[in-house]
């Protein structure tokens, strides 16, 4: 079957980083996805993964290892703002997108 | 970035009328757009898939009598959500991937939260 684990909450504190991981199994592959999503909005795009290695955008970073089904999502200089869920998602054969749960990002002053 | 926008964003009904929520995206053509839906602290779940010019392809378990979906368009699709109860208020995201895209990527709507009385 098709499965995406990511953790389901975390808590870092202002201006540290932090690591989010999420392991997937799909049936195919063609791309891993991470969104960001505050509550009672629409997820937004952060992050599209094909290929091994690290993408850097500004104070986030999206890895990805297809050989190991693994990407983790970082975030640097954390603020206030960036509490929220961040969504993992991994795209199978058939172009549909398998969803994590989320994780729930909190950060603490 | 390309834009998605769903409306309305707030709908309240009584039980038993339908519901109809619009997805348009308004500076690309979209020949697939996806409708999800939310649930309070859980994933998105993915419903169905509606490709312009034909008929929407339905997850199992979503009734395709109940929730409607019209791809009239490359700019619209729309759910209708038919003799609405309780249980299904939620929260329904659209998404739309653009023509000419090569990477995947999905462009969503604002969502459309529903309560149904």
């Amino acid at each position: 079957g098709q499965n995406i684990d990511q953790p389901t909450e975390m808590t870092a504190t202002e201006g540290a980083i932090v690591q989010i991981n999420c392991t997937y199994q799909t049936s195919g592959f063609n791309g891993l996805f991470w969104y960001q999503q505050h509550a009672g909005e629409a997820p937004t795009f952060l992050s599209y993964n094909v290929l091994d290695g690290l993408e850097e955008k500004g104070r986030f970073s999206s890895f990805l290892s297809r050989s190991k089904g693994y990407s983790y999502l970082l975030l640097k200089e954390l603020q206030m703002k960036d509490s929220a869920s961040y969504l993992c998602a991994a795209m199978d054969s058939n172009y549909q997108l398998i969803w994590g749960a989320g994780t729930k990002l909190i950060i603490k002053p | 970035g390309a834009v998605v926008s769903q409306h309305p964003s707030r709908v309240i009904c009584k039980s038993g009328t339908s519901v109809k929520i619009e997805c348009r995206s308004l500076d690309f053509q979209a020949t697939t757009m996806f409708w999800y839906r939310q649930f309070p602290k859980k994933s998105l779940m993915l419903m169905a898939t509606s490709n312009e010019g034909s008929k929407a392809t339905y997850e199992q378990g979503v009734e395709k009598d109940k929730f409607l979906i019209n791809h009239a368009s490359l700019t619209l699709s729309t759910l209708t959500v038919t003799s609405a109860h309780p249980e299904d208020s939620s929260f329904y995201i659209c998404s739309a991937r653009a023509v000419s895209a090569d990477t995947g990527e999905l462009f969503f709507g604002e969502g459309s939260r529903l309560t149904v009385l």
